[in-house]
């Protein structure tokens, strides 16, 4: 089975940059995503790493180490649109995703 | 491209009754479709997965017989809750995965909001 592990909510202001860490174990690997979500909005793809090292793409970037089970994706130049929530979601190797439970980020002027 | 699109976007109905859900990809071909439950405040959680022209495969604690899944096409997906009840109330939202996508990226329809009365 899969376990995913992310903090619940994060408060960051306009402007900054914020970390949201993934945490996860599992028996299979084959690649781990990012989605964002606004609220009674479906997911939409940010990124997907499954090398080891930073992948960037404009202000977001996500990182995954495979030895560590551990991702992050790291959010710059904060814009209020940003307030979501950020969905961890890994692929054990059966083309389906397991999603976290999400990390609420609100955005604060 | 890659646009999924789902309908409803929202529906009421009654308890006992039935509620069909269709998820399409507009512009590419989906060989296999998710159908994915979101409680509030709550992660996606899997519920089927189907490929086209196969049975859907069902996951763990989610009622085959209750949730209908049809997956005629490359292009659509439908979904019916048969007999709702209040405790089906919620967000359905499908996903589809391109054929031949080696990625295993997902693109995500709207959503459905079902509330059961």
């Amino acid at each position: 089975g899969q376990n995913i592990d992310q903090p619940t909510e994060m408060t960051a202001t306009e402007g900054a940059i914020v970390q949201i860490n993934c945490t996860y174990q599992t028996s299979g690997f084959n690649g781990l995503f990012w989605y964002q979500q606004h609220a009674g909005e479906a997911p939409t793809f940010l990124s997907y790493n499954v090398l080891d090292g930073l992948e960037e793409k404009g202000r977001f970037s996500s990182f995954l180490s495979r030895s560590k089970g551990y991702s992050y994706l790291l959010l710059k130049e904060l814009q209020m649109k940003d307030s979501a929530s950020y969905l961890c979601a890994l692929n054990s190797g059966y083309s389906t995703l397991t999603f976290g439970k999400g990390t609420m980020l609100l955005v604060s002027p | 491209g890659a646009v999924v699109s789902q309908h409803p976007s929202w529906v009421i109905c009654k308890s006992g009754t039935s509620v069909k859900i269709e998820c399409r990809s507009l512009d590419f071909q989906a060989t296999t479709m998710f159908w994915y439950r979101q409680f509030p405040k709550q992660s996606l959680m899997l519920m089927a997965t189907s490929n086209e022209g196969s049975k859907a495969t069902y996951e763990q604690g989610v009622e085959k017989d209750k949730f209908l899944i049809n997956h005629a096409s490359l292009t659509l997906s439908t979904l019916t809750v048969t007999s709702a009840h209040p405790e089906d109330s919620s967000f359905y939202i499908c996903s589809a995965r391109a054929q031949g996508q080696g990625k295993y990226e997902q693109y995500f329809g709207p959503g459905t909001r079902l509330t059961v009365t």
